[in-house]
């Protein structure tokens, strides 16, 4: 089953514009991910940001988390064509350990 | 981090046969996992592969339907069997390191099955 929503669930931008793509959750987690899938291949880690912390960053990606409300946000900033993929996130459970998908955004950067 | 082959990299199918997907990891991991992703969706958690022991499904799919193997810590087989034109999906294998980092979790690249 999925955990939750994403919005929006496409999402079209100018080459050099920032993308923010939004993750709701449903039940408590140990950690939530952001993965990345070019044209339905293997997914990609992106970012791991755990249930005590509030924003992460790495290079162009900033993530957002806030447990209070179950929802993150990923922030993708200047935008570039190789970007154009379907982003997904997914939370751990207290205790789990598999993966649970958010339905994801499909981002498309136009040149 | 983990790196995962698998194969096949798609194949089509005629109904009532069944398709065994394999993954290969390049290091020893603790829990291997199997997704479904149907055309256009997110992907579905199809069952954990334990090491040693039988795999624990997730509602909504049964052992006949997809059973798994897991002979060691580097090796996964997943079989589609008595496909139908509904199983026509992508299926990913996943892995989760021994060491809990940051890193996440890896992925194989996936199988595209079409059953015709």
């Amino acid at each position: 089953s999925q955990q939750g929503e994403e919005d929006p669930q496409a999402l079209s931008i100018q080459e050099g514009e920032n993308a923010t793509m939004n993750c709701s959750y449903k039940t408590s987690i140990n950690n939530l991910q952001w993965y990345r899938q070019n044209s339905g291949r293997g997914l990609v880690h992106l970012i791991l940001i755990r249930s005590n912390e509030r924003e992460k960053h790495s290079g162009r990606l900033r993530v957002t988390l806030d447990t209070s409300k179950k929802s993150s946000s990923l922030l993708i900033t200047a935008s570039r064509a190789a970007d154009t993929a379907s982003y997904f996130c997914a939370t751990v459970g207290p205790g789990a350990q598999k993966l649970v998908f958010g339905q994801g955004t499909r981002l498309t950067i136009n040149p | 981090s983990a790196v995962i082959s698998q194969k096949p990299s798609r194949d089509i199918c005629q109904r009532g046969t069944s398709l065994t997907i394999q993954c290969q990891v390049d290091s020893q991991v603790t829990m291997m996992f199997w997704y479904r992703q149907q055309p256009g969706q997110s992907l579905t958690l199809i069952a954990t592969a334990n090491q040693g022991s039988e795999a624990t499904y997730e509602s909504g799919f049964v052992i006949d339907k997809f059973p798994i193997s897991r002979p060691n810590l580097t090796f996964s087989t997943l079989t589609v069997s008595n496909m139908s034109p509904e199983d026509s999906s992508i299926y990913l294998c996943s892995a989760l390191p021994g060491v809990p980092s940051e890193a996440g979790y890896t992925f194989g690249s996936g199988t595209r099955l079409t059953v015709v």
